[in-house]
C-alpha cells in the first residue's frame, strides 16, 4: 500500500529559529496536504499543494510538491511558541495518506 | 472552508457497549470519511461515507464493527460497536470540500473515546 516517511519525527528548536520537515514514499501523489494538530483538535489544513514543482507560501509557512511527486517539504520561518504542534503531510491518490507527524517544540 | 462539528467530544464508556458519533457539516459535501488516531499515533481512514448507499471500509475495518450511516449531504454517524479497550482512540470525521479549482479536505475537532 501506499505509506509515506515523514521526518524529523520530533523536533526542539529556539524561537526564532526556522524549522523544516518532509515526507517521502514510494508512491507517486496528485495532492500533497500539510496540516497541523493542536493537543485535543483535529487536524487544521494549512498548505495544499496541486503541481508537481509547485512552492506555495502561507505567511511563515512555505510548502513544495517534489517535482517527482513522491516528496514535499514544509518550512517554518522564525517560529514562535504557538507553532507547537504536531505536523502532518498527507499525499492523495484516490484516497488520503498520512505521514507519521513531526512533534514540534518552541522553546521561548 | 467547511464547518464541521461532532457529538460527542469525547466519551468514557464500558466495554461491551457502543458508542454512536455524529458529524454535522455547515454546506454540503459529496465525500464524507471517518478516521481514527489512536493514541501517538497517525491518521487511518476507517472509511468513506456514501449518501445514499453502503459505506466503503478500508482493509482491517468491517461494518459490524463500525457502522455508518450518511443520510444526507451534510450529515453522517459512526458507531463503534462492542466496544474493548483497544477501541480508545481519536475519531475524527472529514469532508471533501472543492475551494476554488481544486478539492480540499478538512477535519471535524474529533472524538475522544476511552474504553474501561
Amino acid at each position: 500500500g501506499q505509506q509515506l516517511n515523514q521526518s524529523p519525527q520530533s523536533m526542539f528548536i529556539q524561537e526564532g529559529e526556522d524549522v523544516s520537515m518532509n515526507c517521502t514514499s514510494s508512491s507517486i501523489f496528485n495532492t500533497w496536504l500539510w496540516y497541523k494538530q493542536d493537543p485535543g483538535e483535529g487536524p487544521v489544513l494549512l498548505i495544499a499543494l496541486y503541481k508537481a514543482g509547485e512552492l506555495t507560501s502561507n505567511g511563515r509557512l512555505t510548502a513544495q510538491f517534489g517535482i517527482t511527486r513522491k516528496d514535499s517539504f514544509l518550512n517554518i520561518s522564525a517560529s514562535i511558541p504557538s507553532d507547537v504542534g504536531i505536523y502532518f503531510c498527507a499525499g492523495r491518490r484516490g484516497k488520503l495518506t498520512f505521514g507519521q507527524g513531526t512533534i514540534l517544540t518552541v522553546h521561548p | 472552508s467547511a464547518v464541521i462539528s461532532q457529538k460527542p467530544s469525547r466519551d468514557i464508556c464500558q466495554r461491551g457497549t457502543s458508542l454512536t458519533i455524529q458529524c454535522q457539516v455547515d454546506s454540503q459535501v459529496t465525500m464524507m470519511f471517518w478516521y481514527r488516531q489512536q493514541p501517538g499515533q497517525s491518521l487511518t481512514l476507517i472509511a468513506t461515507a456514501n449518501q445514499g448507499s453502503e459505506a466503503t471500509y478500508e482493509s482491517g475495518f468491517v461494518i459490524d464493527k463500525f457502522p455508518i450511516s450518511r443520510p444526507n449531504l451534510t450529515f453522517s454517524t459512526l458507531t463503534v460497536s462492542n466496544m474493548s479497550p483497544e477501541d480508545s482512540s481519536i475519531y475524527l470525521c472529514s469532508v471533501e470540500w472543492r475551494g476554488g479549482l481544486y478539492n480540499e479536505q478538512f477535519f471535524g475537532p474529533g472524538t475522544r473515546l476511552t474504553v474501561l
